[in-house]
């Protein structure tokens, strides 16, 4: 059972376009944290929320912690070929010791 | 943020033979963590590396297969022991800066 599910698996797009990647548990989490990895390198962290509602920007990415702290999302703008990678998201749940866990990613692809 | 370096970025090995990965961290941290991203999955946790005390390993990795140095607040070693080709995968070390934060990590592939 995946604690942590990310969707789409897979998403290939053309430049310009707008996208929007799912993260969705039945867990409760104390806080939840969106990384970005490419070919060859280790995740780097784009955003940690931790506050249910919360919104948070970073230039043309826009993530969003759910009401209920049980799922993210992440909303890309004007989709460029640089924000090719696969998207990790993951997360502290609570109650659990704060242990993390990751889902399996989303690959997006982001044709010029 | 952090600068976390790892060696060796990659390696190709030999089933049986053994590898230690080393991590390095440019400030003194608590705890460092040992991840492990096989192909096609999501980051594993394999073990919590504590300076001064034993590893914590996670539910489907023990010491004999994995051990675990951790000599200093800035430093970490993992070692994959006895390889075969199911130990192929990416291996990161991390520490806790406002969630788990990632070395560029040791691309593994045991033949």
């Amino acid at each position: 059972t995946q604690l942590l599910e990310q969707s789409p698996q897979f998403l290939s797009i053309q430049e310009g376009e707008n996208l929007t990647v799912y993260c969705n548990s039945s867990s409760v989490f104390s806080s939840l944290q969106w990384y970005r990895q490419e070919p060859g390198e280790g995740p780097v962290l784009l955003v940690t929320v931790v506050t249910g509602g919360e919104v948070k920007k970073l230039k043309r990415l826009t993530f969003q912690f759910g009401d209920a702290r049980k799922d993210s999302s992440l909303h890309i703008t004007a989709a460029q070929p640089g924000d090719t990678g696969l998207y990790l998201c993951a997360g502290a749940r609570m109650n659990r010791d704060d242990k993390i866990i990751f889902g399996k990613g989303t690959r997006l692809h982001i044709l010029p | 943020s952090a600068v976390i370096s790892q060696k060796p970025s990659r390696d190709i090995c030999q089933r049986g033979t053994s590898l230690t990965i080393q991590c390095q961290v440019d400030s003194q941290v608590t705890m460092m963590f040992w991840y492990r991203q096989q192909p096609g999955q999501s980051l594993t946790l394999i073990a919590t590396a504590n300076q001064g005390s034993e590893a914590t390993y996670e539910s489907g990795f023990v010491i004999d297969k994995f051990p675990i140095s951790r000599p200093n607040l800035t430093f970490s070693t993992l070692t994959v022991s006895n390889m075969s080709p199911e130990d192929s995968s990416i291996y990161l070390c991390s520490v806790e800066l406002g969630g788990p934060f990632f070395g560029p990590g040791t691309r593994l592939t045991v033949l």
